[in-house]
């Protein structure tokens, strides 16, 4: 069935580091995929998302493009600052447009 | 702009009493989803509904049951608390269709411990 395979933390970095969060997925056809990110004591919140192959997904300075070549969907960032901080979630819908299903998350500490 | 509100934020309830989290969402959203958040992990997905009137099972729904009797709530209900429930349970809505389709908008999470 469909699945979504997410890069483990902890990730640490130092502040204006180049920042990559690898994201693959297992599924039928090429669905929309996301990017959510939860900043402490908070819930989650959409980051980005890409609705179709070759889409360039982008907020906040962060960048992922759907790659249905490699099923990927990376997460980067040319610069991360102190207040990225925080878990990064991939997601797509799992059966059904419905049903949106998450990764295992990745926790993201920026040194000052 | 409230979006999606969880009550209550905490509870704690001993082995085999039953509780009901409450969920509401002002957004006039079709779709509403719960998820559960353990310590360290990802979301796993307990119940969903597409509408009014219909739920569906998720991936870990064994223990939980729900309604959505209204657009607006959709309560989550334990009947048997057990430790294995302890954890930071999600509300999320979203318009569900066409180009919205995915973008879910989340409540704050209600942590629940059970003892």
């Amino acid at each position: 069935g469909n699945s979504v395979t997410q890069m483990e933390g902890p990730v640490t970095l130092s502040e204006e580091a180049f920042l990559t969060i690898n994201c693959t997925y297992t599924a039928t056809g090429y669905p929309s995929l996301f990017w959510y990110v939860q900043y402490p004591g908070e819930g989650l919140q959409l980051l980005l998302k890409a609705t179709k192959a070759d889409d360039k997904g982008s907020n906040k300075g962060f960048e992922a493009t759907y790659r249905k070549e490699t099923t990927s969907f990376h997460l980067e960032k040319g610069s991360v600052q102190v207040s990225d901080s925080a878990v990064y979630f991939c997601a797509f819908p799992y059966s059904s447009a419905s049903k949106i299903i998450f990764g295992s998350g990745t926790r993201l500490s920026i040194r000052p | 702009n409230a979006g999606v509100t969880q009550t209550p934020k905490f509870r704690i309830l001993k082995i085999g009493q039953s509780m009901t989290l409450q969920c509401t969402q002002d957004m006039n959203h079709n779709y509403m989803y719960w998820y559960r958040q353990d310590p360290g992990m990802g979301l796993k997905l307990i119940y969903y509904s597409v509408g009014a009137g219909i739920t569906d099972k998720g991936e870990v729904p064994n223990g939980y049951n729900v309604s959505r009797s209204t657009t607006e709530d959709f309560p989550l209900r334990l009947e048997l608390a057990a430790p294995s429930q302890t954890s930071v349970y999600f509300c999320a809505s979203s318009k569900g269709q066409g180009e919205n389709t995915g973008e879910l908008f989340f409540g704050e999470g209600s942590r629940l411990t059970v003892l």
